[in-house]
């Protein structure tokens, strides 16, 4: 069945700790996308990706990084996590057409102590 | 700068009532305009609006796209309980990316 994933859906680790979050999907979608969002707050997007080797920063600054070695994942890595990164954290995918929808991930929610 | 506005903020209704959600923006080369409805976890998709589809509709839910205006409305009808969440609506230019709104928090109360 064609969806996105993302591992974990909870994490609580301890500040300084580095950590990845995984998304993948099985859509063949060469569009990806990380976003942030508070609780109540908007969507603010931190990374996207057209392609393989393909990757951007987005509108929200973030210390996070990615990779897109393989079309259907797409990691968020924090190599030093810091309480200010508690958030939810949203990988979405899209096909190449513009009259494509995008498709979210169930989210990840991460609280660093 | 691509920009989404939603209106209002927030909303509280009775279930049974109808209710009209409001988006507007300005983005450079207007490709679609998408409603997503998100409750505790992640949107999830609803509609999507482009110069050649301009109206959908899905049970108790529809939406118009008005390019003139560079707006669009999200009703719906015989509210109930179940519709409170949060509605987004994400707009794509140019860029390729989808520039999101705020959202409006609707509350049905039964």
């Amino acid at each position: 069945e064609a969806d996105i994933y993302q591992t974990p859906r909870y994490l609580v680790i301890g500040t300084g700790k580095k950590i990845t979050l995984e998304c993948s999907q099985t859509m063949g979608h060469d569009k990806m996308y990380w976003y942030q969002q508070d609780p109540g707050m908007e969507l603010h997007l931190i990374h996207y990706s057209y392609g393989v080797n393909s990757t951007e920063k987005g509108d929200l600054s973030s210390e996070s990084t990615v990779s897109r070695i393989r079309t259907e994942h797409f990691p968020l890595t924090l190599e030093s996590a810091r309480p200010s990164h508690t958030s939810q954290y949203l990988c979405a995918s899209r096909g190449l057409s513009p009259y494509n929808e995008q498709f979210f991930g169930p989210g990840t929610r991460l609280t660093v102590l | 700068e691509d920009k989404v506005v939603q209106s209002p903020l927030s909303l509280v209704v009775h279930e049974g009532d109808t209710v009209t959600l409001n988006c507007s923006y300005e983005v450079t080369n207007f490709r679609s305009l998408l409603w997503y409805k998100q409750e505790k976890k992640a949107p999830t998709f609803l509609f999507m609006l482009t110069s050649s589809g301009i109206e959908k509709k899905s049970g108790r839910l529809s939406s118009i796209l008005d390019k003139k205006e560079l707006s669009s409305i999200l009703n719906i009808t015989a509210t109930q309980t179940g519709d409170s969440a949060i509605y987004l609506c994400a707009v794509e230019g140019g860029s390729e990316k989808l520039v999101f709104g705020k959202g409006t928090k609707l509350t049905v109360n039964p």
